[in-house]
């Protein structure tokens, strides 16, 4: 069964927007990982908020974190052509085992 | 630094039949998985080890599938015999352990296709 569940299942914005994704999960988390992945590199990590965390920042990535809700977001802002791609929210439990939504597939046009 | 290397990239196999995946996790990284992910679907853990150990193999059809990582770097994963709905994208990644809080690294993944 898969833990995380995202939404939207899809987005299309224009080049230059901003794009924000959800993940809502089931059960008590030690942290949450958010994952990208496209046909051209595969399944890459893009950021990582612990538990005890509400708010982390990369570059232009902005992840919240609300364990009261059991969801998180994703923010892309100044979106690109090259953020096209599938991102998946992953529940890590217990000894980095992680558990999966079924991913927001985004396509940003130029 | 190199990454998580698989082969074969495709494999094209008759319902029945039996095949192997093979899987080169990042040097020194103790902790390797292997994910199962279907069209449309995030990937699903089949197996995590632990160097040479078994940690989780909840998810892992035992009656047809098996894994090893022997010497606790490189890992099999063989599927005897195939089903149909064993067509998926097969991901091995590797963390530096398995104590939680880290990223993994995932390979390219091998497309199996069973008809």
């Amino acid at each position: 069964s898969q833990q995380g569940e995202e939404d939207p299942q899809a987005l299309s914005i224009q080049e230059g927007e901003n794009a924000t994704m959800n993940c809502s999960y089931k059960t008590s988390i030690n942290n949450l990982q958010w994952y990208r992945q496209n046909s051209g590199r595969g399944l890459v990590h893009l950021i990582l908020i612990r538990s005890n965390e509400r708010e982390k920042h990369s570059g232009r990535l902005r992840v919240t974190l609300d364990t009261s809700k059991k969801s998180s977001s994703l923010l892309i802002t100044a979106s690109r052509a090259a953020d096209t791609a599938s991102y998946f929210c992953a529940t890590d439990m217990v000894g980095n085992k992680l558990v999966f939504g079924a991913g927001t597939i985004l396509r940003v046009k130029s | 630094e190199a990454g998580v290397a698989q082969s074969p990239r495709y494999k094209i196999i008759e319902k029945r039949q039996s095949v192997a995946f093979w899987c080169n996790p990042i040097s020194g990284h103790a902790t390797l998985y292997w994910y199962q992910q279907i069209l449309g679907q995030g990937p699903k853990l089949l197996i995590q080890f632990q160097n040479n150990g078994v940690v989780d193999d909840s998810q892992l059809p035992k009656d047809r599938f098996s894994a090893e990582r022997l010497k606790g770097v490189d890992s099999t994963l063989k599927i005897q015999p195939a089903k149909l709905e064993d067509s998926a994208v097969y991901l091995c990644a590797s963390s530096l352990d398995g104590g939680g809080g880290l990223e993994q690294f995932f390979g390219p993944g091998t497309r199996l296709t069973v008809l």
